[in-house]
């Protein structure tokens, strides 16, 4: 079965650029789909088909897909942006998620 | 408003069932694909099933035979028949759906399922 392989955190300063990455087997040929998740609350999807936004989330995040590694980008990192970050795809009629990645803002 | 809202999560002894609903409004729960996903307490994101707009349904390996995904277009309404439970069961139980974007851009809040003798 596929597999998506996360970082389990990552930490940024406020203000800077935070990168999270999701490994995966030709992962480039797949359309990834990242969700952030706040404590409490339902995932919210922040990049679909690799690198686009849905209406409402801020331009500061953005994404890229290439080769074995999908990357979410959050530039001018906010305090607001701390939460845990998911990649996903679809692996013959299944969906595969990352294990998730802890994002804290300093 | 697009909106959907789970129930059905309780505590349940091991070898249990329930029954996970999921209404939806704003739009009809066979516009699109609809899943199910699940997270154990501390833990990731785990899918568990998808039903799609024409009726093909999918699982999880870890839930093959034992759940049953279901929806009821008059309803409007996804349910989650689960059976045999056990306690890596245990989790808030997610309904999510495509709605507008590619990906699942519509999640429920959740409903928590316990199992536990």
């Amino acid at each position: 079965s596929y597999e998506l392989t996360q970082s389990l955190s990552v930490s940024v300063a406020l203000g800077q650029t935070a990168r999270i990455t999701c490994g995966g087997n030709n992962i480039g040929s797949k359309n990834v789909h990242w969700y952030q998740q706040k404590p409490g609350q339902a995932p919210v999807l922040v990049i679909y088909r690799d690198s686009n936004r849905p209406s409402g989330i801020p331009e500061r995040f953005s994404g890229s897909n290439s080769g074995n590694t999908a990357t979410l980008t959050i530039t001018r990192a906010q305090a607001g942006d701390e939460a845990d970050y998911y990649c996903q795809v679809w692996d013959s009629n299944t969906a595969v998620f990352g294990g998730g990645t802890k994002l804290t803002v300093l | 408003e697009v909106q959907l809202v789970e129930s059905g999560g309780g505590l349940v002894q091991p070898g249990g069932s329930l029954r996970l609903s999921c209404t939806a409004s704003g739009f009809t729960v066979s516009s699109n694909y609809m899943s199910w996903v699940r997270q154990a307490p501390g833990k990731g994101l785990e899918w568990v099933s998808v039903i799609y707009s024409g009726g093909s349904t999918y699982y999880a390996d870890s839930v093959k035979g034992r759940f049953t995904i279901s929806r009821d277009n008059s309803k409007n309404t996804l349910y989650l028949q689960m059976n045999s439970l056990r306690a890596e069961d245990t989790a808030v139980y997610y309904c999510a759906s495509k709605y507008w974007y590619d990906g699942m851009d519509v999640w429920g809040q959740g409903t928590t399922v316990t199992v536990s003798s």
